[in-house]
């Protein structure tokens, strides 16, 4: 049973590129979480999908965007990058019906923004 | 904005010794997880508490929920180097499941 996986595992942009992170959520579930973890933080919470729509959202500008496919895979979309957007990008999936189901979590794409 | 904090923000300890990570906030949780994170690793988690005043034990760990549900503490009995890591608490303030983390503490267990 293949948990969540992430691609890229790394990454290097420079600044006013776009961004697109991929992630595979565990067999049987629906739900993507998308996080940023800048080091040295915890994780924060950019936005969770659920069939193919954006279902919460947290305090991230238009710039963060996302998509979810109907095998529930979830892309992350980050337009004109700053250097502030280095970070871990975390992902994790969950099912819903279950609302306190465990959240499990992908290994995560390390982004540098030069 | 739900603010989640875990003291101490490091910790490094003799193995052998024991230590407990406490995290708080001033809002309730609906359910309340720790992870442990390693360098370059998603996090992994340890346990999910529920129910105030509920506790949890794994192996050397003992997860402890507050009555009120606005806080949490892990204890770790007898450390070893492999406890070494990040340990992050999570709240779900929602019950929609999208959680806050607190900060972390990093953990070093030394030989």
């Amino acid at each position: 049973d293949a948990g969540v996986t992430q691609s890229p595992t790394h990454l290097i942009k420079t600044r006013g590129q776009q961004v697109t992170l991929r992630c595979s959520p565990k067999s049987g579930h629906d739900t993507v979480s998308w996080y940023q973890q800048a080091l040295g933080q915890g994780p924060q919470f950019i936005f969770q999908y659920y069939e193919e729509e954006e279902r919460q959202r947290g305090n991230f500008p238009d710039r963060f965007s996302g998509h979810q496919f109907p095998n529930y895979s979830s892309e992350l979309n980050v337009n004109a990058l700053l250097l502030g957007d280095s970070a871990l990008y975390l992902c994790a999936s969950s099912h819903l019906l279950t609302l306190q189901e465990t959240q499990y979590f992908g290994p995560g794409t390390r982004l540098l923004v030069l | 904005t739900q603010l989640l904090e875990q003291s101490p923000q490091f910790l490094s300890i003799q193995e052998g010794e024991n230590l407990t990570v406490y995290c708080n906030s001033s809002s309730v949780f609906s359910s309340l997880q720790w992870y442990r994170q390693e360098p370059g690793e998603g996090p992994v988690l340890l346990v999910t508490v529920v129910t105030g005043g509920e506790v949890k034990k794994l192996k050397r760990l003992t997860f402890q929920f507050g009555d009120a549900r606005k806080d949490s503490s892990l204890h770790i009995t007898a450390a070893q180097p492999g406890d070494t890591g990040l340990y992050l608490c999570a709240g779900d303030f929602t019950g929609a499941n999208n959680l806050f983390f607190g900060t972390g503490t990093r953990l070093t267990v030394i030989p």
